[in-house]
């Protein structure tokens, strides 16, 4: 199982940004992902869930109405794009794969910093 | 804050043993939800350390435990090792938030 993730850089409040997350070595399609991230010295916030066909979506509050999180199985890919981005979400972004409403694969992350 | 709650940090020295704990609510552990444990090396993502309360992905030592009881959570660590030192987190679903929950994180130094 491989997750990498790319997208990340530096962007100034109320601009936007599209993370990416490449799946290898599993059936994409047939499990459930995440986002999660971690801001600078800070512990982990669940940010986002999608389920395998699309079907089910959430997002934590914070984000929700700027951040819309989406999925292409035959790219076995996934996304999280970023919109009206505020200081507060500087943070490392890591996708994860769910199992049953915890997260059995990471990525290595990356960081987005959110900055004028 | 965070729903869930961690001591910032625990030590111990190489050989003993050392628990997390993790208390939460009625609305989370509480309400019968599993507790997962994730194990955070310095510079590296998170990697799943117990999953539903007490078992252990494959590769995982057998010194990691966890146990649940009423709307609390512990993880224990035996036979401490140095390549233990890590950050240490819990994780819950809140059925009234609708969310996945994590504990703020614990910081166990190996003295």
């Amino acid at each position: 199982v491989q997750l990498v993730e790319s997208g990340g850089g530096l962007v100034q409040p109320g601009g936007s940004l599209r993370l990416s997350c490449a799946a290898s070595g599993f059936t994409f399609s047939s499990y459930s992902m995440n986002w999660v991230r971690q801001a600078p010295g800070k512990g982990l916030e669940w940010v986002s869930y999608i389920s395998s066909s699309s079907n089910t979506i959430f997002y934590t509050d914070s984000v929700k109405g700027r951040f819309t999180i989406s999925r292409d199985n035959a790219k076995s890919s996934l996304y999280l794009e970023m919109n009206s981005l505020r200081d507060e979400d500087t943070a490392v972004y890591y996708c994860a794969r769910d199992r049953n409403w915890d997260f059995d694969f990471w990525g290595q992350g990356t960081l987005v910093t959110v900055s004028s | 804050q965070s729903v869930l709650t961690q001591p910032p940090s625990v030590s111990g020295a190489p050989g003993q043993r050392v628990t997390i704990s993790c208390t939460g609510s009625s609305s989370n552990i509480g309400a019968g939800n599993d507790v997962h444990w994730y194990q955070q090396l310095p510079g590296t993502a998170p990697k799943l350390l117990i999953y539903d309360n007490n078992n252990r992905p494959s590769g995982v030592p057998d010194r990691f435990s966890g146990s649940q009881s009423g709307t609390s959570a512990s993880l224990a660590i035996t036979g401490l090792q140095a390549e233990d030192e890590a950050d240490y987190y819990c994780q819950s679903y809140d059925s009234s938030l609708s969310v996945v929950v994590f504990g703020g994180g614990t910081k166990l130094t190996v003295l």
